[in-house]
C-alpha cells in the first residue's frame, strides 16, 4: 500500500524558516517524480514543485521558485520541502504528492500545517 | 500559466439526480490523441482523491456514476445518480506543461 507521511508543520515566524519531510513507504520511492502541493484554510490546491527521480530535474511554480527548495533522499525513501523567508500567505496544508510521470496526481499524504504568525 | 475556471462555485442536487461540472481552460490542453486533464474529488479533512485522468478515464476503484468529459478548452464533470457520500468539492487539474494548475473547486452539497 502506497503511504506518504508528511512532517514538520508547526508555528513559524515571518521571514523564517521551516522544513518539511515527506516519508514514502509501499512503492519504489527511487522512480517516482514527486511533489508538494499546498492548500490555504478553506482555499484551494496550489502546486508548488516537483523533483524527478533522480534529482535531475526540479521545477517550481515561478512564484515560488525563490522561497521553497525541494530535495530528497532516495536512500531513506524521504521527500523534502526547504521553506524560507515565510510570510502570512504560506500559512497552509502542505501536501506531497507522487505524479504519474508528469500527469496527475494519484497518490496523496494527509498533509502537515504550516501556521506563519509572530 | 494556464487558467482553469470552475462553475458553478458551488451547487445543490437532489439526491439521485445529476451533478455537471464545468472547467474551462485558458488555452487548449489537448491534442489529437490526449486531453490533459483530470479531476479530484476531495471531503473536508481529507486529501484530494484522483476520480478522472486524461479528462475521461475512471480511475481504478472510482464508481461508475463518476464521469468526464471534453477536449480543448472545456471540459466536464458528471456524477449520476449523486449519493450522499459524493457531498464533496470537486477540482479539475491540467497537466499541459508546467506549473500544472487547479480550478478554484466546486462545491457539491446533495439535497
Amino acid at each position: 500500500e502506497v503511504k506518504l507521511l508528511e512532517s514538520g508543520g508547526g508555528l513559524v515566524q515571518p521571514g523564517g524558516s521551516l522544513k518539511l519531510s515527506c516519508a514514502a513507504s509501499g512503492f519504489d520511492f527511487s522512480r517516482y517524480w514527486m511533489s508538494w502541493v499546498r492548500q490555504a484554510p478553506g482555499k484551494g490546491l496550489e502546486w508548488i514543485g516537483e523533483i524527478n527521480p533522480d534529482s535531475s530535474t526540479i521545477n517550481y511554480t515561478p512564484s515560488l521558485k525563490d522561497k521553497f527548495i525541494i530535495s530528497r533522499d532516495n536512500a531513506k525513501n524521504t521527500l523534502y520541502l526547504q521553506m524560507s523567508k515565510v510570510r502570512s500567505e504560506d500559512t497552509a496544508l502542505y501536501y506531497c504528492a507522487r505524479r504519474a510521470a508528469t500527469s496527475w496526481f494519484a497518490y496523496w499524504g494527509q498533509g502537515t500545517l504550516v501556521t506563519v504568525s509572530a | 500559466d494556464i487558467v482553469l475556471t470552475q462553475s458553478p462555485a458551488s451547487l445543490a442536487v437532489s439526491l439521485g439526480q445529476r451533478a455537471t461540472i464545468s472547467c474551462r481552460a485558458s488555452q487548449s490542453v489537448s491534442t489529437s490523441s490526449y486531453s490533459y486533464m483530470h479531476w479530484y474529488q476531495q471531503k473536508p479533512g481529507q486529501p484530494p482523491k484522483l476520480l478522472i485522468k486524461y479528462a475521461s478515464n475512471l480511475e481504478s476503484g472510482v464508481p461508475a456514476r463518476f464521469s468526464g468529459s471534453g477536449s480543448g478548452t472545456d471540459f466536464t464533470l458528471n456524477i449520476h445518480p449523486v449519493e450522499e457520500e459524493d457531498t464533496a468539492t470537486y477540482y479539475c487539474q491540467h497537466s499541459w506543461e508546467i506549473p500544472p494548475t487547479f480550478g478554484s473547486g466546486t462545491k457539491l452539497e446533495i439535497k
